[in-house]
C-alpha cells in the first residue's frame, strides 16, 4: 500500500533554531515530492517541488531533499522565525498518477 | 494570475440538505481536481478533471457526491443528501499538464452539518 507518513506531529522550537521536517513514503516509484506549507483555515501553500530525478531542491531559507532509495524526504528552514508557525505537509506524485498523496503534517510553533 | 478561488469559504447545513461548492482554477491550468481533509489529517484525493472529462474519481466519492467542469474552466462539487461525515474542508487545486508541474491550492470551502 502507497502511504505517506510525517514524524512527529508536532514540534516546537525557539527562534532562530534550524527546523528539520522528515517525510517518509512506502513506494519508491514516485514521480515528484512536493513540501506545502498551510496555516490554520486555509488552504495549501506550494513551498518545493523536488522531481524525482532530483536530489533536492533551494529556495530562500528552504531546502528539501530526495532519497527515493530509502523512501524519504527532509525539508530544512534555516534560522526558524515566529511567522513560519504553521502546519508543513509532505505529498508524493506516484507514477503514471496524477493526485496527491499526503501525509498528515507536522504542526510547526516557533517561539519568540 | 489570481489563484484558485473556492466559493462559498463557509458554508453552515442541516442534515439532509444538498449544498454545491464552486472552484475557480488558475485560468491557463486544464487540470483540476478535488481533495477532502477533515481536522489534523492531509488533504485526500476525490476526484479530477483534465479540461472538460472527469478522468478519475476516488472511492471516497460516493453517490451523493458529483463533480462537474461543464467548459473546461471552472468545476462544481455538488453533495446530496448532506450527512454528518461529510463536515469536512474541501479544497480545490488546479495545474498545468506538463510534467512536474506543481499542483496550486484555493483557500478550500469548510462544510458544517448540524
Amino acid at each position: 500500500k502507497q502511504e505517506v507518513t510525517q514524524i512527529p506531529a508536532a514540534l516546537s522550537v525557539p527562534e532562530g533554531e534550524n527546523l528539520v521536517l522528515n517525510c517518509s513514503f512506502t513506494d519508491s516509484a514516485i514521480y515528484n515530492l512536493q513540501w506545502f506549507r498551510q496555516d490554520p483555515g486555509k488552504g495549501l501553500t506550494s513551498l518545493l517541488l523536488i522531481q524525482s530525478s532530483q536530489r533536492e531542491q533551494t529556495s530562500g531559507r528552504l531546502n528539501a531533499s530526495l532519497d527515493k532509495s530509502s523512501g524519504r524526504s527532509t525539508l530544512y528552514i534555516a534560522a526558524s522565525q515566529p511567522g513560519d508557525s504553521a502546519t508543513y505537509l509532505c505529498a508524493v506524485t506516484w507514477f503514471t498518477d496524477y493526485k496527491l498523496s499526503f501525509g498528515a503534517g507536522t504542526t510547526v510553533t516557533v517561539r519568540a | 494570475d489570481t489563484g484558485v478561488s473556492q466559493d462559498p469559504r463557509h458554508k453552515i447545513t442541516k442534515r439532509g440538505q444538498n449544498v454545491t461548492f464552486r472552484c475557480d482554477p488558475i485560468s491557463e491550468h486544464n487540470r483540476l481536481y478535488w481533495y477532502r481533509q477533515t481536522l489534523g489529517q492531509g488533504p485526500e484525493f476525490l476526484t479530477y478533471f483534465q479540461n472538460e472529462a472527469q478522468l478519475e474519481k476516488s472511492r471516497l466519492l460516493s453517490d451523493r457526491f458529483s463533480a462537474e467542469r461543464p467548459k473546461g474552466s471552472f468545476s462544481t462539487l455538488e453533495i446530496q443528501r448532506t450527512e454528518q461525515g461529510d463536515s469536512a474542508m474541501y479544497l480545490c487545486a488546479s495545474s498545468l499538464s506538463a510534467s512536474n508541474q506543481p499542483q496550486h491550492f484555493g483557500d478550500g470551502t469548510r462544510l458544517s452539518i448540524l
